[in-house]
């Protein structure tokens, strides 16, 4: 039940194409959405986040889309780039936690030019 | 501000051998983490801190320690190294704040266990 089931694992898209990941999860606790963006040799990065009360936040060209019936939550890279390569994990926390992140397994997007 | 440092960068080490990774923070956070993580996986937590003096277990503990006695610094100690360690390490840390609650990232220390 705190486990977050992220697909697909790996995901090429054409340079201005939409990536789209995956993520969804049991624990109805869950109250913090965060997607992170790690480079090569990098640690992660938050990149962008969402709580249940809204179904959609956007920045940019990246945009959670969150369906609380159905318990999922999924990533979406608008005009794809080369420099958006990377890999991207989804994560989950319980309100009752102590703000401990439950990770996706992570998902290694390439944007072919 | 540095954010989060770890040092070493990399480190061989033999099998039975003891280490310490190091994990300091210039943020005033008061959560740190220490993360492992494998190949093609995601991260496994090895132990938390929510503040200097109080430290708890994560998914994956077992032959690693950790103390805390100093808000900024959080190390890592792994006590007979395994090749089941081989991994990356990463520290973070966090406010415990809702709307704050962002984890920052250090750069990660690869460690070979041979």
């Amino acid at each position: 039940q705190q486990q977050v089931k992220q697909s697909p694992q790996s995901l090429i898209v054409q340079k201005g194409g939409i990536s789209i990941i995956n993520c969804a999860y049991e624990n109805t606790a869950f109250d913090y959405f965060p997607w992170y963006q790690q480079f090569p040799g990098k640690g992660p990065a938050l990149l962008i986040a969402i709580r249940p009360d809204v179904s959609e936040k956007k920045e940019g060209r990246f945009t959670i889309s969150f369906n609380k019936s159905a318990k999922q939550f999924s990533l979406h890279i608008m005009d794809s780039q080369p420099g958006d390569s990377a890999t991207y994990f989804c994560a989950a926390r319980a309100w009752d936690s102590n703000y401990q992140l439950i990770w996706g397994a992570g998902t290694k997007l390439i944007i072919k030019p | 501000n540095a954010g989060v440092t770890q040092t070493p960068k990399f480190r061989i080490l033999k099998i039975g051998q003891s280490m310490t990774l190091q994990c300091a923070q210039d943020m005033n956070h008061n959560y740190m983490y220490w993360y492992r993580q494998d190949p093609g996986m995601g991260l496994k937590l090895i132990y938390y801190s929510v503040g200097a003096g109080i430290t708890d277990k994560g998914e994956v503990p077992n032959g690693y320690n950790v103390s805390r006695s100093t808000t900024e610094d959080f190390p890592l100690r792994l006590e007979l190294a395994a090749p089941s360690q081989t991994s990356v390490y990463f520290c973070a840390s966090s406010y415990a704040k809702q709307g704050q609650e962002t984890q920052y990232f250090g750069p990660g220390t690869r460690l070979l266990v041979l």
